[in-house]
């Protein structure tokens, strides 16, 4: 079985400019999370999308924004890049009410120059 | 609201001893508590759960948790470090598994000594 896959792996992207992260959850799950990872700190969540709806979202700027696909993927956007948005940016696959509940992929390294 | 404290940024132990890694919640409802840990450059990878069956809970690599509610604590343990455990470890608490957020602590790097 595939995991969660996200895409990029890492990218470098310029003050200013905008970025589109990728997440595919894992077959038969509806649900996905975003969370950002800042060097030396635990997760903070950003958004949560259940069948394509937000279900969630976490103390972040409106520069960041979020969409679930038909097919259970999920982009997260972010506009104005800021230095502070260098981080990991994780996706979780969610088994509502069940499983292990939430399923992390490997994680997009951004980094803001 | 919900959150997690873990005790101590950072443990070192000798191979073969014994782990803990601390970590105490607060949450309004019954929560579910997880522990994940974080190789470098990689994601999270759940090492056990808990989601108020058994109040002790056994993961993998020999790891284990045990909720107690008089305490609101759910700290890992382990009988037998291994070089192989060096990672860092995160607890998260959540109080709809699966229909909200997870809230993770600050982390607990784990060193091992030869």
């Amino acid at each position: 079985d595939a995991g969660v896959t996200q895409s990029p792996t890492h990218l470098i992207k310029t003050r200013g400019q905008h970025v589109t992260l990728r997440c595919s959850p894992i077959s038969g799950h509806k649900s996905v999370s975003w969370y950002q990872q800042v060097l030396g700190q635990g997760p903070q969540f950003i958004f949560q999308y259940y069948e394509k709806e937000e279900r969630g979202r976490g103390n972040f700027p409106d520069r960041f924004s979020a969409r679930q696909f038909p097919n259970y993927s999920s982009e997260l956007n972010v506009n104005a890049l800021l230095l502070g948005d260098s981080a990991l940016y994780l996706c979780a696959s969610i088994l509502v009410g069940g499983g292990d509940g939430y399923t992390f992929g490997s994680g997009t390294r951004l980094t803001v120059v | 609201a919900q959150s997690v404290t873990q005790l101590g940024s950072h443990v070192s132990v000798s191979e073969g001893a014994l782990v803990l890694l601390r970590c105490n919640y607060s949450s309004s409802v019954p929560p579910y508590l997880f522990w994940y840990v974080q190789y470098p450059n990689q994601g999270l990878q759940l090492l056990l759960k808990y989601t108020s069956a058994a109040t002790l809970v056994k993961g993998i690599n020999g790891f284990e948790a045990e909720f107690k509610k008089s305490e609101t604590s759910f700290h890992l343990t382990k009988p037998s470090a291994h070089m192989s455990d060096a990672a860092e470890y995160f607890c998260a608490v959540t109080q709809n598994f699966g229909n909200e957020k997870l809230t993770f602590g600050t982390g607990t790097r784990l060193t091992i000594i030869p």
